[in-house]
């Protein structure tokens, strides 16, 4: 238990639609990093966000987009869906203090049809 | 660019036997390195991390992973493997700027255990 949650579990969305996938870090982390892991692979880094600005990305492009609330939770956007970017959505979540530890969600699976 | 090869895809040993996973990583210098577990339907957990000092790091469940600077390697170890063990293993790097956090992950190996 990290104490990061993410919601939806599970999505299905047909192509070219938009999807807004959410996170809750955990208290007090001021930095959230979002990864996308397709089916048999390693997750990829899309971006993190640091107190609410992004803070580096990924080769992921402009229609990934995310935004960090001071409530701790956070969003990933993803417009023009593609069959591609089906796959496992993880959040995790940190201090951006040197050495500090990521701690993961459980993800959200999304499905693109 | 970094990246980091896990040679082996798919891993099965007994149950009670020794664990050896391999990591090796390109990277333009000497990164932070990460072992993550992951179970089916479940994130990612972290097992041990290597930052600089000691280059054998020990972890949790019994896990040690020693990182070896000549070889580009940071292979992770247990000495007896439990069915539980039986996961997604995961090996990682970070650049040094940005706290660790921005990671580069292998494809992953998958571990079965038999009992």
């Amino acid at each position: 238990e990290t104490g990061v949650t993410q919601s939806p579990t599970h999505l299905i969305k047909t192509r070219g639609q938009q999807v807004t996938l959410r996170c809750s870090s955990q208290s007090g982390h001021n930095t959230v990093s979002w990864y996308q892991q397709a089916l048999g692979q390693g997750p990829q880094f899309i971006f993190q966000y640091y107190r609410e600005e992004e803070n580096g990305r990924g080769n992921f492009p402009p229609r990934f987009s995310g935004l960090q609330f001071p409530n701790y939770s956070s969003e990933l956007n993803v417009n023009a869906l593609e069959l591609d970017d089906s796959a496992l959505y993880l959040c995790a979540s940190s201090l951006v203090r040197q050495q500090e530890t990521q701690y993961f969600g459980p993800g959200t699976r999304l499905l693109v049809l | 660019a970094q990246s980091v090869t896990q040679p082996d895809i798919h891993i099965t040993v007994s149950e009670g036997a020794s664990l050896e996973l391999r990591c090796n990583y390109s990277y333009g210098a000497t990164p932070y390195l990460f072992w993550y577990v992951q179970s089916p339907g479940q994130g990612l957990q972290l097992l041990l991390k290597y930052f600089s000092g000691d280059t054998l790091v020990q972890g949790i469940k019994g896990f040690e992973a020693e990182f070896k600077r000549s070889q580009s390697s940071f292979n992770l170890r247990k000495p007896s493997v439990h069915w539980s063990d039986a996961a997604e293993y995961f090996c990682a790097v970070a650049p040094l700027t940005g706290g660790g956090n921005k990671l580069t992950f292998g494809t992953g190996t998958q571990l079965k255990v038999e009992l």
